[in-house]
């Protein structure tokens, strides 16, 4: 199984700052990498999917990038909506997928 | 709009079962693969099984080989999961999930979710 691994896992920004997030899979799977954000007793969403397309609404200021083992989700400029838990996730192979542990964006 | 509704959801016993469904509309059903996307209290996600548009391939995490099994009625437009032997590590809220077209494993629409609780 590919197993993804994700930092920090707790990250404390303002308003207005850009934060990126990292995430690292075991093995390579080329850019077949999404990130989801989840907000408390809330489902997941998709944010990005093929390691920097961005989903149908998701505002600009967030962007993907990286190929292989390595990928980082930016966001220019933080916005009080977007204090929530990341998620990375490979979808390279048929199975198993699998996901990062998560990344906590919180308010400093 | 794309709706994903579970349901099937509540406290069961150790070594118990209990089978969650999940409603589909707003889309082809039948265009679709469906997954399972489970989730502990305060912990990540993680994939369950998914299941083709007709039913013909099936994959499960290794882990829950055995135990679950993923299913569908096109007809319905739902998909479902029957959990046997539940134990206390299995307590989590259950997500189905669309996977995108041609991106296989790609989950583009979320169900609420329903809650699994096992415990004695």
């Amino acid at each position: 199984d590919i197993h993804m691994t994700q930092s920090p896992s707790t990250l404390s920004a303002s308003v207005g700052d850009r934060v990126t997030i990292t995430c690292r899979a075991s093995q390579s799977i080329s850019k077949w990498l999404a990130w989801y954000h989840q907000k408390p007793g809330k489902a997941p969403e998709l944010l990005i999917y093929k390691t920097s397309s961005l989903e149908s609404g998701v505002p600009s200021r967030f962007s993907g990038s990286g190929d292989g083992t390595e990928f980082t989700l930016t966001i220019s400029s933080l916005q009080p909506d977007d204090f929530a838990t990341y998620y990375c996730q490979q979808y390279n192979n048929h199975s198993p997928y699998t996901f990062g542990q998560g990344t906590k964006l919180e308010i400093k | 709009e794309v709706q994903l509704v579970e349901s099937g959801g509540g406290l069961v016993q150790p070594g118990g079962s209990l089978r969650l469904s999940c409603a589909a509309s707003g889309f082809t059903f039948s265009n679709y693969w469906m997954s399972w996307v489970r989730q502990a209290p305060g912990k990540g996600l993680e994939w369950v099984a998914n299941i083709r548009e007709d039913g013909s391939e099936i994959y499960y995490v290794d882990s829950l080989k055995g135990r679950f099994t993923i299913s569908r009625d096109n007809a319905k437009n739902s998909v479902y999961l029957q959990m046997n032997s539940l134990r206390a590590e299995d307590t989590a809220v259950y997500y189905c999930a669309r996977e995108r077209a041609y991106n296989y494993g790609l989950f583009d629409s979320w169900g609420q979710g329903t809650l699994v609780t096992v415990s004695s």
